[in-house]
């Protein structure tokens, strides 16, 4: 069963600190990984994209990792921001059928002054 | 920045009446689709749009849902008789081409809310 689950459901930092989301997949055939952010009552933003040959891919702030053998991916933010509290969603695409995309249920990031 | 927008932002029914939820995709994209979310949950796929006509659907789209594209900008999700559980934020998402690196770019999502 393709499946994608995010850990944790949510989480709550200081401002200027970092943090690491986990994203675990059963997807596929794999064909790629999105981290897109959420904010409160809008659509998703990608951030980032991982394809099976990258391990890490950094978009500013946000780092992600993707290890294709474990079916794990991570997300890193350094630094957060106020602006940073939104969700942060993983969704893994396989190769074939229209409907490819597998979201998670995304993890809840709260920065705070 | 080209955006995909859509209209109302916020509808509020009642339960047995029809919605139709309307979207601009980014004007030279290709596929387009409908996702729902209900609050607190994931998002959930209801439909993808191709040439003019459905290429994939879910179980949540049964025949209370339907789509269009009217007129080669729009394209229209109806409800034809809205249950309470129909309540959520629905979203339209166009993407360029389905190739395996294809992205979605989301409109703001409708909020509906079925009472």
């Amino acid at each position: 069963k393709n499946q994608v689950e995010q850990s944790p459901q949510s989480l709550i930092i200081l401002e200027g600190k970092n943090c690491t989301l986990q994203c675990n997949y059963t997807v596929s055939p794999f064909s790629n990984l999105r981290w897109y952010k959420q904010d409160t009552g809008r659509g998703p933003v990608s951030l980032t994209i991982m394809t099976f040959s990258e391990n890490t891919k950094s978009n500013g702030r946000y780092t992600a990792t993707l290890d294709a053998d474990t079916k794990q991916s991570s997300l890193h933010i350094t630094a957060s921001q106020l602006s940073d509290s939104a969700s942060y969603i993983c969704v893994v695409r396989r190769e074939t059928g229209a409907n490819n995309l597998f979201f998670g249920t995304g993890t809840r990031l709260t920065v705070i002054p | 920045e080209p955006e995909v927008t859509q209209t109302p932002s916020h509808q509020v029914t009642q339960m047995g009446q029809e919605v139709i939820l309307r979207c601009v995709p980014i004007s030279n994209h290709l596929y387009f689709y409908w996702y729902r979310q209900i609050l607190g949950q994931k998002v959930e796929f209801l439909v993808s749009f191709y040439n003019n006509e459905i290429s994939e659907k879910s179980e949540i789209f049964d025949d209370q849902f339907s789509v269009e594209r009217p007129d080669g900008s729009n394209f229209t999700l109806k409800i034809r008789s809205t249950k309470l559980e129909d309540s959520a934020m629905y979203f339209c998402a166009s993407s360029g081409f389905s190739g395996d690196t294809g992205e979605l770019f989301f409109g703001e999502g409708s909020r509906l809310t079925v009472l």
